[in-house]
C-alpha cells in the first residue's frame, strides 16, 4: 500500500544550492521519517518527526510537518557532492504496525 | 559496533530452485523487517516480525517465507513460486515498529 509520495521523482542541483523534497501523506500518522540511500546500499535514517511537532533540524537537514496539509519537506542546505543519493519519506499510520515508504526522489548535486 | 549483516550480497537462483538470505543484527531489537526493491523504485514489504516466533504478512508476501527462532536472526526464503524474484532484497530492525528502522547493505538476487 502506498502511502508517502515524494515530489520530485528527481532533482539535479549545482553544489551550495539547497535542495527540497517533498511528501505527501493519506491518513493520520504518528510520526513521519526521512531517509538516505547511496547506490546500491541500504537505507540509512536521517530524522524522525512526531505527529505534534512542526519543524526539525539536525545539521545541514530541516524538516517541516504540515498535519493540515498531510504533508512534509527535507530541505539540504548548502548541499554537496556527496549528498547525491536517493531520499525516501515513510510514514508510521497512528493506527499501524509498521512503516511505509514513498517511492524516493534522486537527488543529483553536481560539482 | 552494533548493526545488521546481509548475506549474501549477490545470490543466483536457478529455475525450480528456493534459495534463503540471511539477516542479524546485534542491536537487540525486537522488529526485524524484510522488504523489496525493484530498480528506481521505493520498498515494498515482504514480511515483518515483531517479536521472537512471531511474524506477519506484508504487502507482496507470495512466493516468500521466513522464521523467527532467535531475536538476533531473520532468514528469509525464496520460493520457487516466485516467478519474478529479481530484486535487491533489504532487510532491517527496529527497536519498536514505528521507530527508525536500521537496514542492512543488501543482498541482489537474479535468476540463472
Amino acid at each position: 500500500s502506498q502511502q508517502g509520495e515524494e515530489d520530485p521523482q528527481a532533482l539535479s542541483i549545482q553544489e551550495g544550492e539547497n535542495a527540497t523534497m517533498n511528501c505527501s501523506y493519506k491518513t493520520s500518522i504518528n510520526n513521519l521519517q526521512w531517509y538516505r540511500q547511496n547506490s546500491g546500499r541500504g537505507l540509512v535514517h536521517l530524522i524522525l518527526i512526531r505527529s505534534n511537532e512542526r519543524e526539525k533540524h539536525s545539521g545541514r537537514l530541516r524538516v517541516t510537518l504540515d498535519t493540515s496539509k498531510k504533508s512534509s519537506s527535507l530541505l539540504i542546505t548548502a548541499s554537496r557532492a556527496a549528498d547525491t543519493a536517493s531520499y525516501f519519506c515513510a510514514t508510521g499510520e497512528t493506527s499501524g504496525s509498521r512503516l511505509t515508504f514513498g517511492e524516493g526522489t534522486q537527488l543529483t548535486v553536481n560539482p | 559496533d552494533g548493526g545488521i549483516t546481509q548475506s549474501p550480497k549477490y545470490l543466483f537462483r536457478k529455475e525450480g530452485q528456493n534459495v534463503t538470505l540471511s539477516c542479524e543484527q546485534n542491536l537487540n531489537h525486537d522488529a526485524m523487517y524484510w522488504y523489496r526493491q525493484d530498480p528506481g523504485q521505493g520498498l515494498r514489504l515482504i514480511y515483518y516480525s515483531q517479536i521472537v516466533n512471531d511474524f506477519q504478512k506484508g504487502d507482496i508476501a507470495e512466493g516468500y517465507s521466513v522464521s523467527r527462532e532467535k531475536k538476533e536472526s531473520f532468514p528469509l526464503t525464496v520460493t520457487s513460486a516466485q516467478k519474478n524474484p529479481t530484486a535487491f532484497y533489504l532487510c532491517a530492525s527496529s527497536i519498536n515498529v514505528l521507530g527508525p528502522q536500521h537496514f542492512g547493505d543488501g543482498t541482489r538476487l537474479s535468476i540463472l
